[in-house]
């Protein structure tokens, strides 16, 4: 069974501050893993990663894989208070249609 | 853009009650999925479809059943809704084969309550 546990499970930091968010997976056949943000409606695309040490990069957002080590971390530079929201952490296997979403973590920034 | 679009964002049924739970997605995807989304659970993924006319379990299916017969149009169905069914619903579609590197987009959810 495809396992993927985020961390930590809420966070609350100040305007400005960065964070790091981790996501560790436990998944046959890996094939990509997946970020998403959700906030108040539907959860919104952010990251896709196949490959490991590659960073993916949007304005303040980062993330990067290590496929050895069965993670990956989302960055958030210069934290605003628009980025206050739960972020999804998914995997998805190899000849699957599926994500397996791990419980998310839900990030406050407080002005 | 892509456009998910669920028929309710608030449905209040009664146990036992009969309800349907409708998604529609604009960009001609062959895949739709239902999950539901409970505080301390994450997103689980109750059925989805990869083909009209097409149904797989996904790891919460009983209780549900699913509708596929329009490429654009995915139905969740509660036979017998009971109260361990109230959660967030969220449908989400996705093009391209099994082994294909796509991304789900998901509609807005439909937050039920059974009382």
């Amino acid at each position: 069974e495809d396992k993927v546990v985020q961390s930590p499970l809420s966070l609350v930091v100040h305007e400005g501050d960065t964070v790091t968010l981790n996501c560790s997976y436990e998944v046959t056949n890996f094939r990509s893993l997946l970020w998403y943000k959700q906030e108040k409606k539907a959860p919104t695309f952010l990251f896709m990663l196949t490959s490991s040490g590659i960073e993916k990069k949007s304005g303040r957002l980062s993330s990067i894989l290590d496929k050895k080590e069965l993670f990956s971390i989302l960055n958030i530079t210069a934290t605003q208070t628009g980025d206050s929201a739960i972020y999804l952490c998914a995997v998805r296997r190899a000849g699957s249609y599926q994500l397996t979403f791990g419980k998310g973590t839900k990030l406050s920034v407080i002005p | 853009d892509v456009k998910v679009t669920q028929s309710s964002r608030y449905l209040v049924k009664r146990t036992g009650e009969k309800v349907f739970l409708e998604c529609v997605q604009d960009m001609d995807h062959e895949n739709m999925f239902w999950y539901r989304q409970d505080p301390g659970l994450g997103l689980r993924l109750i059925y989805f479809s990869y083909d009209v006319k097409m149904k797989e379990k996904g790891d919460i299916p009983e209780g549900y059943s699913v509708s596929r017969e329009k490429k654009e149009r995915f139905s969740l169905i509660l036979e017998s809704a009971s109260t361990n069914q109230t959660s967030m619903y969220l449908c989400a579609s996705s093009f391209g084969a099994k082994d294909s590197y796509n991304e789900q987009f998901f509609g807005p959810g439909t937050r039920l309550t059974v009382l």
